[in-house]
């Protein structure tokens, strides 16, 4: 059971938009930065988004992040087959003092 | 260009131990928080440990408390983390990460597979 709750899958077609959607507390989300990362299969995770809303270079614009209180969202436009991966959300609790992860968004482009 | 490079792992019985490392360079690894996080076979990412710029500072997940070690060698660039008392649920797939949180770089993961 992950601190962080996220969609366990997610599809859209190509060149269409999907949103993945990360929930928390006031302990993690609701005061710190999330970050959200993309693991295409077999490989390592990569930042794709930092401090909710920003890219780290490099990243093109299709993807984008928000939060609102408790919870953030992704959102992938112009999807690509290349988007297939597992996406997690993650960040500090604070009361916990531990990273927490979300468990994970697999995103299928049909 | 930022590089992480994991070593250690392999196959280890239950109650053994593995000592982990991560080799960074370009960057000013003295700057930075570090981080371990694992990920178990077809699961999602567990974060483990991480270790302030000086070491002075250390967190880690209840699981592993008490029996591992996370440690960093500024003059070496490297990192470690010290595995006792390894259980089953311990296998992994270990990666370094840069920074306490916000993993602006992960390194390509070694495997530590626990079983008798």
């Amino acid at each position: 059971q992950s601190v962080l709750t996220q969609p366990p899958s997610v599809s859209a077609a190509p060149g269409q938009k999907v949103t993945i959607s990360c929930s928390g507390s006031s302990s993690n989300i609701g005061n710190n930065y999330v970050s959200w990362y993309q693991q295409l299969p077999g490989t390592a995770p990569k930042l794709l988004i930092y401090e909710n809303n920003k890219r780290p270079s490099g990243i093109p614009d299709r993807f984008s992040g928000s939060k609102s209180g408790t919870s953030v969202t992704l959102g992938i436009t112009g999807l690509q087959t290349g988007d297939e991966a597992d996406y997690y959300c993650g960040t500090w609790d604070s009361s916990l003092s531990v990273v927490v992860f979300g468990g994970g968004t697999k995103l299928t482009v049909l | 260009e930022v590089q992480l490079v994991e070593s250690g792992g392999g196959l280890v019985q239950p109650g053994g131990s593995l000592r982990l490392s991560c080799a960074a360079s370009g960057f000013t690894f003295s700057k930075y928080w570090m981080s371990w996080v694992r990920q178990a076979p077809g699961k999602g990412l567990e974060w483990v440990a991480n270790i302030k710029q000086d070491g002075s500072e250390k967190y880690y997940v209840d699981s592993v408390k008490g029996r591992f070690t996370i440690s960093k060698d500024n003059a070496k660039n490297s990192l470690y983390l010290q595995m006792n008392s390894l259980r089953a649920e311990d296998t992994a797939i270990y990666y370094c990460a840069r920074k306490g949180y916000k993993f602006d770089y992960w390194g390509q993961g070694t495997l530590v597979t626990v079983s008798s």
